[in-house]
């Protein structure tokens, strides 16, 4: 059971605008920055949102982020094939001194 | 460039004893955490602990408090992730990853490529 909650699918046809939530607490979410990653199948997480809404150089600026209260959500506009990956989201937990993630949700491009 | 190369993939069996490694470059070592992260196959992202390379301060989460043990040696600019005993669940890949601030924000930033752990009888 994973501390932040993701759904663990999600689906769009290309072109078109998906959200992916992330839930979490006052420890985590509502008192620190909130991390996505992307992750295809047999590699490397790889960094895609820092600090709520930053993106690191070199990630698309389909890729957007928000985050109200415990809750933040991964926005992907255009979406396109190569986008079909796990999304996870993550955050410093100021209780457990530690990272908290979430589950992961599979995105499908139909 | 900042890098973090871990070690190779083991196959080791239950009750076996286990270290693995991360070797970093292309930064100065005790300025970032380490952090380990486990990802069982087909599933998510579990963090494991962290360590302040600069004191070796270690925060263990508590499902892996007991379990596993995680060092440095700031000499070598490296992080390890050790077991005394393993068991067939702890078959996984091992993420080594950098942990960054910046005034109160956190984030990982940069991954080691895994360790591939198998612990088969």
């Amino acid at each position: 059971q994973s501390v932040l909650t993701q759904p663990p699918s999600a689906s769009g046809t290309p072109g078109q605008r998906v959200t992916i939530s992330c839930s979490g607490s006052s420890s985590n979410i509502g008192s620190n920055t909130v991390n996505w990653f992307q992750q295809f199948p047999g590699t490397v997480p790889r960094l895609l949102i820092y600090t709520t809404d930053q993106r690191p150089s070199g990630v698309p600026e389909r890729f957007s982020a928000s985050k109200s209260g415990t809750s933040a959500s991964l926005a992907i506009s255009g979406l396109q094939s190569d986008d079909e990956a796990n999304y996870y989201c993550g955050a410093w937990d100021d209780s457990l001194y530690g990272w908290v993630f979430g589950g992961g949700t599979s995105l499908t491009v139909l | 460039e900042v890098q973090l190369f871990q070690s190779g993939a083991e196959v080791k069996k239950p009750g076996e004893s286990l270290k693995i490694s991360c070797n970093v470059s292309g930064y100065n070592f005790p300025s970032n955490w380490i952090a380990w992260v486990r990802q069982m196959p087909g599933k998510g992202l579990e963090w494991m602990g962290i360590i302040n390379p600069h004191d070796s301060y270690v925060s263990y989460s508590p499902s892996f408090r007991g379990q596993v043990t995680i060092s440095v040696d700031k000499s070598i600019g490296s992080a390890f992730l050790q077991w005394s005993s393993l068991k067939a669940s702890d078959t996984a890949i091992y993420y080594c990853a950098r942990h960054s601030r910046v005034l109160t924000t956190r984030f990982i930033d940069y991954w080691g490529q895994g360790t591939l752990v198998t612990v088969s009888s």
